[in-house]
């Protein structure tokens, strides 16, 4: 079982819709909170990068969230547009130096 | 000009052969990583250098070596290669260890997709 689970597995969306994707995850000691976007055939390009004491992060129409508590996070995407299609893949780093990936969500909007 | 670059982008190659990719970042940074992304897409941090300094080595078999030349280069050099192998390879880069401070942001290359047959 992986230490940072991601949900749904896929979405499908009509554009200009929004959505919000899920990261739960086990690892610690936490350090920070990490959003990707990694359209295919290119490499990842980060989104929001978030702390302990952050709730809440915003990069243009992509808005993150942090609960530390419950160690969940979510992105959320707001007027979706075709060229968000791709993968989203959330990430934690721990003090300790590990770094675990979720498996990601795949996100199609259609028009 | 391209933030972080890795050569070749494809490599197709015979089981048992020796292999090079290499890395190149122009942003100055202190710190470069090597990660593995499978078929599945799961991507696997395989190493991170520090100002030339091996920090992390993750479970990765010791076929795998990489070199840093300087802090700007990465070179990951792959002995006998095997099947479970081929996958897309990402170099990235960060001013400082991404798991030390959020500022340290990181770049990732296009990837190098390696095929063993």
């Amino acid at each position: 079982k992986n230490q940072v689970e991601q949900s749904p597995q896929s979405l499908i969306i009509l554009e200009g819709k929004n959505c919000t994707l899920q990261c739960n995850y086990t690892v610690s000691p936490f350090s920070n909170l990490r959003w990707y976007k990694q359209d295919t055939g290119r490499g990842p390009v980060s989104l929001t990068i978030m702390t302990f004491s952050e709730n809440t992060k915003s990069n243009g129409r992509y808005t993150a969230t942090l609960d530390a508590d419950t160690k969940q996070s979510s992105l959320h995407i707001t007027a979706s547009q075709l060229s968000d299609s791709a993968s989203y893949i959330c990430v934690v780093h721990t003090n300790a130096g590990k770094s675990t990936f979720g498996d990601g969500t795949t996100l199609t909007v259609k028009p | 000009d391209t933030a972080v670059s890795q050569t070749p982008k494809y490599l197709v190659t015979q089981m048992g052969n020796d292999k090079s990719i290499k890395c190149e970042q122009n942003l100055g940074h202190d710190t470069m990583y090597w990660y593995k992304q499978d078929s599945k897409k799961f991507l696997k941090i395989m190493f991170s250098y520090n100002n030339k300094e091996l920090i992390i080595n993750e479970t990765v078999p010791n076929r795998f070596s990489p070199k840093s030349p300087d802090k700007a280069h990465l070179n990951l050099h792959i002995n006998s290669l095997e099947l479970g192998d081929s996958a897309v390879y990402f170099c990235a880069s960060s001013q400082g260890l991404a798991f030390r401070s959020s500022y340290n942001e990181q770049f990732f290359g296009p990837g190098t997709r390696l095929t063993v047959l």
